[in-house]
C-alpha cells in the first residue's frame, strides 16, 4: 500500500530564506511523486513531478525536489522564499505500474514573514 | 485553452439530500478523477474514469457514484448526504489513463447542513 507523510503541518520562514518542506513516502512499486501547491479557495497546481528520470527535479517558481530512494524521501526546496510562496503544499504519490490511485499527504502550510 | 471547469462553485444541501457535481476536462483529455478535500486535510481519491470506464475507486461508500460521458465530461453523485460530506470536491483531468500529470479544477465547495 502507498502512503505519504509530510513532516510539519506548518512551516514559517522569513522572506529570502531557504524553504524546505519534507515528504516521505512508502510504495511497494516504483512510484511517481508530485508536489502541488494550493492557494486559498483554489484548486491544486502542479509544481513538479518525478517519473523515474533525473532524481533532481526542477519545477515552476524556483522550486525543486530530490528523489532519494534510500531515504524514501522527496523533499521540496526553494533557495529564497518570496511572500507569494505562502500557500498550502501537498506531496503526492501514485504507482507507475498498475493502479490508478493518487495518494496525497495531509499538507504543509507555508508562512512567509516579511 | 480552457482549463478544467467545475460546476457549481458552491452548493448548500441538507442531510439526506442528493447532489450532482459536474466536471469538464481539458480538451483532448480522456481521464477524469474526483477527489474529496475536507477542510485541513489533503485530497482523498474517490474515482478515476478513463474512456467512460471506471479505472479506480477509493475507500468511499456506495452513496458515491460517478460516470463519464462520450465527450469525457463527468458527474459525481452523492446520495443520502451526511454532515461529513461537507468538503471541497476536486476534479482533475489527464491525457491518458495514468495519473502522471493531473490538472485540477477550482473545485465545488459543498456544505451539508
Amino acid at each position: 500500500a502507498q502512503s505519504v507523510t509530510q513532516l510539519g503541518s506548518h512551516v514559517s520562514v522569513s522572506e529570502g530564506a531557504l524553504v524546505l518542506l519534507r515528504c516521505n513516502y512508502s510504495s511497494s512499486v516504483p512510484p511517481y511523486l508530485f508536489w502541488y501547491v494550493q492557494y486559498p479557495n483554489q484548486g491544486l497546481q502542479l509544481l513538479l513531478k518525478y517519473t523515474s528520470a533525473a532524481t533532481l527535479v526542477k519545477g515552476i517558481n524556483g522550486f525543486e525536489a530530490e528523489f532519494k530512494k534510500s531515504e524514501t524521501s522527496f523533499h521540496l526546496t526553494k533557495p529564497s522564499a518570496h511572500m507569494s510562496d505562502a500557500a498550502e503544499y501537498f506531496c503526492a504519490v501514485s504507482p507507475n505500474t498498475g493502479g490508478f490511485k493518487t495518494i496525497f499527504g495531509a499538507g504543509t502550510r507555508l508562512f512567509v514573514k516579511a | 485553452d480552457a482549463g478544467v471547469t467545475q460546476s457549481p462553485t458552491h452548493l448548500i444541501k441538507t442531510r439526506g439530500q442528493q447532489v450532482t457535481l459536474r466536471c469538464s476536462p481539458i480538451s483532448g483529455h480522456k481521464s477524469v478523477s474526483w477527489y474529496q478535500q475536507v477542510l485541513g486535510q489533503g485530497p482523498q481519491f474517490i474515482f478515476q474514469y478513463y474512456e467512460k470506464e471506471e479505472r479506480g475507486r477509493g475507500n468511499f461508500p456506495d452513496r458515491f457514484s460517478a460516470r463519464q460521458f462520450p465527450n469525457y465530461s463527468s458527474e459525481l453523485n452523492v446520495n443520502a448526504l451526511l454532515l461529513g460530506d461537507s468538503a471541497l470536491y476536486l476534479c482533475a483531468s489527464s491525457p491518458g489513463a495514468r495519473q502522471e500529470t493531473q490538472y485540477f479544477g477550482p473545485g465545488t465547495r459543498l456544505l451539508v447542513l
